[in-house]
């Protein structure tokens, strides 16, 4: 079965440079959430899109921004980059029709970006 | 931010051993969740529960959402070595249904070692 896709899996940047993450989620799926997960934590819900509108904020930082597509595919752009922006970033999606409402709770999650800023 | 409690922190257990793991809340919850995530990698949806009460089960994981609708524990039987991981609850609080704010609330983890 096809998963989230997430590009790319690993990157590397210096301190003040920008990063932009790429998702794709499952196809018929309209939700996309993005993460951060940093070692030993909990994954931190950053922003989601429903229908390419913004649903959600959470404890993203002024410094990123993100954006839902025509196609559902979502960006996370960051930046002036931090050390301790260094972290797993992932994208999850949700599906758009299930049989019953609460299976829209039901996040699928990509396998993830590692970003290391130096 | 709001946050489950995740017991126990980690466990270390021998192969074939029965596993058990609970998250509580202060709220009553609508949706409880349960995934594992093996390191660097994504964690992976293995039981979805809606209905206080519910239990399910997946191959060797049974998970129940508790009467009370605040609770939910997690049972793997017959441990073996590729139960390694790390594992969470997350869940969806009543009050946060609403339109289309899906964000879930997550536990800590429960670290599970496997001894062969």
């Amino acid at each position: 079965a096809a998963g989230v896709i997430q590009s790319p899996r690993h990157l590397i940047k210096e301190k003040r440079e920008t990063a932009t993450l790429k998702c794709y989620p499952i196809p018929r799926h309209d939700t996309v959430y993005w993460y951060q997960q940093g070692p030993g934590q909990d994954p931190q819900f950053l922003i989601s899109f429903y229908e390419k509108m913004q649903s959600d904020k959470g404890s993203i930082p002024d410094r990123f921004s993100a954006q839902q597509f025509s196609d559902y595919h979502s960006e996370l752009n960051m930046s002036s980059l931090e050390l301790g922006d260094s972290a797993l970033y992932f994208c999850a999606s949700s599906p758009r029709t299930a049989r019953i409402i609460s299976s829209y709770n039901e996040q699928f999650f990509g396998p993830g970006t590692r970003l290391t800023v130096l | 931010g709001q946050q489950l409690n995740q017991s126990p922190q980690s466990m270390f257990i021998q192969e074939g051993e029965d596993v058990s793991m609970n998250c509580t809340s202060s709220s009553i919850f609508n949706t409880w969740l349960w995934y594992k995530q093996d390191p660097g990698e994504g964690p992976v949806l293995l039981i979805a529960l809606y209905k206080a009460g519910e239990l399910t089960s997946n191959g060797r994981l049974t998970a129940q959402f508790g009467i009370t609708r605040k609770d939910s524990f997690l049972n793997i039987s017959a441990s073996i070595p590729s139960d390694v991981g790390i594992y969470f609850c997350a869940g969806q609080p009543r009050h946060f249904y609403a339109g289309n704010n899906r964000k879930l609330i997550w536990g800590l983890g429960t670290s599970l070692a496997v001894n062969p």
